[in-house]
């Protein structure tokens, strides 16, 4: 069966500092990825998703960016966080027959102070 | 931008049907209707989707209507953990669109 973990699950970072958030699929072969990010008591933000390794498409300017170094992996950085920066972020995945029935991770809680 | 319309919050009777309603006047002939709910501090569950037809599955049951306008999320008999933010979605291509969605609450 397939599987979606990304983390860390919690993180309080610093302003100006770096931010790295892992997500991997198991279980499934060439999926679509998606990091989402959802501000307190809003919707859900579609940041970037890809549909292939080195295929991302960003769908918010900022100061964020995600990559995919392998097939299963999504990868979701910034250089330098902002305050804004603060929130749930979520990765995603769905079959590359591009269905649109997304399986989503546990979610990692951004708070930067 | 999302393309749907929902309201922002409505209330359900547990054991009662839970209705909850979606307008996409602007859906093209390729585009599904998705549903999804979000259940605190959780990520969103896939419900269901079509595309013109009526579906029904274990979870829930969406109607569209004829001119593919509205569609809406049926939830036969509601229960507590029926509680949630309800996303309605129409989608073509990879990018799965979340608007503010209908938050669900089943009261006792």
């Amino acid at each position: 069966s397939q599987t979606i973990h990304q983390w860390p699950a919690t993180l309080v970072q610093p302003v100006g500092s770096p931010l790295s958030l892992e997500c991997t699929v198991e279980g499934t072969s060439n999926p679509n990825l998606y990091w989402y990010r959802q501000a307190a008591g809003r919707g859900l933000q579609l940041l970037f998703y890809s549909v292939g390794i080195g295929q991302i498409s960003s769908e918010v300017p900022q100061n964020l960016s995600a990559s995919r170094p392998q097939d299963r992996q999504f990868i979701l950085s910034s250089k330098k966080l902002l305050l804004s920066d603060s929130g749930f972020y979520l990765c995603a995945w769905s079959a590359s027959r591009n269905t649109g029935e997304l399986f989503f991770g546990e979610g990692s809680r951004l708070t930067v102070l | 931008d999302a393309k749907t319309t929902q309201p922002p919050s409505m209330d359900c009777a547990e054991g009662r049907a839970a209705n909850l309603p979606c307008n996409h006047s602007t859906i093209s002939g390729n585009e599904y209707v998705y549903w999804y709910r979000q259940i605190h501090s959780q990520g969103p569950q896939y419900i269901i989707h079509g595309l013109k037809n009526n579906e029904t599955n274990e979870m829930a049951s969406l109607i569209i209507t004829e001119d593919r306008k509205s569609s809406t999320l049926i939830l036969p008999h509601a229960t507590l953990r029926d509680t949630a933010v309800y996303y309605c979605i129409v989608r073509e291509a990879y990018d799965m669109r979340f608007g503010a969605g209908t938050r669900l609450t089943v009261k006792p």
